[in-house]
């Protein structure tokens, strides 16, 4: 089975620096998709960004960019010139490209925004 | 669009008493899934869906715990007899299953207190 190890249950930042999230999956599989999700205090699950394990190019979405290393299966999040609204906690997520469509989910890390 | 709509978003209940927890998935997607967030145990998937089919009831706690999905458009997950413990967050989310990411769009969770 899957599993998804987050490290970091706490992290913080002051605005407008840069901050990274850890985090590292164990699968046995080639083919998969990782996703980070945001969960502010409303609770709502929101995504922030997602990478195709088949794609060498990291993704990036505005200040979220990701460090994905398929050999040391690692996926580590990167917020740059980080924000009030940042403050959340954030998942990492792993979902296999064949069958099971269900993610499987890191414990989280609490980013906290230091004005 | 509207997204996932669960319902209701609070709860408060006593031991022993049936709980019914509702979800409508986004129109045209055919994947729904039932997960359940507690600070101990994270993020868990409970039952997924697809096509209106369980799929995956592996993680649906005990007997006291069903599931049912009579259409496209609906989704029920329900508790009887309630437990204290059965005290969490309840995520319903929907996808389209397809080739390519298909995240998961999350409803924003029905907050269930068994006292």
């Amino acid at each position: 089975a899957q599993t998804v190890t987050q490290s970091q249950p706490e992290m913080s930042v002051q605005e407008a620096e840069t901050v990274t999230l850890s985090c590292t999956y164990d699968t046995s599989e080639s083919d998969y998709y990782l996703f980070w999700y945001k969960q502010p205090p409303s609770r709502q699950m929101i995504l922030v960004i997602r990478q195709e394990a088949y794609k060498q190019q990291n993704a990036t979405e505005n200040r979220f960019s990701v460090n994905f290393q398929k050999a040391a299966k690692s996926f580590s999040l990167k917020i740059s010139d980080s924000q009030l609204g940042d403050a959340a906690m954030y998942f990492c997520a792993y979902r296999s490209a064949r069958g099971a469509q269900k993610l499987v989910f890191g414990q989280g890390t609490r980013l906290t925004i230091n004005p | 669009d509207a997204g996932v709509i669960q319902s209701p978003r609070h709860e408060v209940t006593e031991m022993g008493q049936e709980v019914t927890l509702r979800c409508k998935p986004i129109s045209g997607h055919n994947s729904l899934f039932w997960y359940r967030q507690t600070m101990m145990r994270g993020l868990e998937l409970l039952i997924y869906f697809n096509n209106n089919v369980p799929i995956d009831d592996s993680g649906m706690p005990e007997d006291r715990f069903s599931a049912k999905m009579p259409n496209a458009s609906f989704s029920t997950l329900k508790i009887q007899p309630s437990e204290p413990r059965d005290s969490a967050v309840y995520f319903c989310a929907s996808s389209l299953r397809r080739r390519g990411s298909g995240e998961l769009f999350f409803g924003e969770g029905s907050r269930l207190t068994v006292l």
